[in-house]
């Protein structure tokens, strides 16, 4: 498996920003960093991508490290429906989700 | 655009009989994925089909499951004979054929709502 290490839980207060860290230092060349989150009773979301460089999309910002064994999901204004678990993963098409981080935002 | 669905949303079994999950993708994804989440485990993959061809099937846990995607559309997950440790919650997902994006090639997957089994 493709492991990733991510801290178990995370809060943020509400309208500020969220940086959710990710280690995964087994990541081969040609693998992808996927962030995925899911909201309580619904299937995983995908958030965002990225392979080498920094990525940027209307639900968040993806930071990869210059040697690829990290990456930081960027959450701008955190709102409470941003409340989910946050997975990274990187694999091809056999997703591997870990545990995730459990994000609660606080109003 | 229809998402992925997902039938039934739940499912309540006896241990030994027989459940059918299944799964409809995204109109004209040909990737279609099945994942599932048992009792305080992480989400695991099951296994991949490219159309109606099993792809990879390394994540299926035994003999008991057989998954089907006759015609390349809809997909089935039936469970025979149903253990305890089935219950869970069972996701699909399914994704286009990767696409070039001017230097990269990607496929993101669009989960479904999962089905919920619990056998007792």
């Amino acid at each position: 498996d493709a492991k990733t290490t991510q801290p178990n839980s995370m809060e943020s207060n509400e309208e500020e920003p969220v940086h959710l860290p990710c280690n995964h230092s087994t990541i081969s060349g040609t693998d992808y960093i996927h962030w995925y989150r899911q909201l309580p009773s619904q299937g995983p979301e995908y958030v965002i991508h990225g392979l080498t460089s920094n990525v940027n999309n209307r639900m968040a910002s993806l930071a990869i490290a210059e040697d690829r064994k990290s990456s930081t999901l960027i959450l701008h204004r955190a709102t409470l429906r941003d409340a989910a678990v946050y997975y990274c993963i990187h694999t091809g098409n056999q997703f591997y989700f870990g545990t995730g981080t459990s994000l609660t935002v606080i109003p | 655009e229809a998402g992925v669905t997902q039938f039934p949303s739940h499912s309540v079994i006896e241990k030994g009989q027989t459940v059918t999950l299944r799964c409809d993708p995204i109109s004209g994804h040909d990737n279609l994925y099945w994942y599932r989440r048992v009792m305080g485990k992480e989400i695991k993959f099951l296994l991949h089909f490219v159309k109606e061809s099993k792809q990879d099937e390394s994540g299926m846990p035994n003999n008991r499951f057989l998954a089907e995607r006759t015609g390349g559309t809809y997909s089935t997950l039936k469970v025979q004979p149903a253990e305890l440790e089935d219950s869970g919650v069972y996701f699909c997902a399914s994704s286009p054929r990767p696409r070039w994006n001017g230097g990269e090639t990607y496929n993101e997957q669009f989960f479904g709502p999962g089905t919920r089994l619990t056998v007792l």
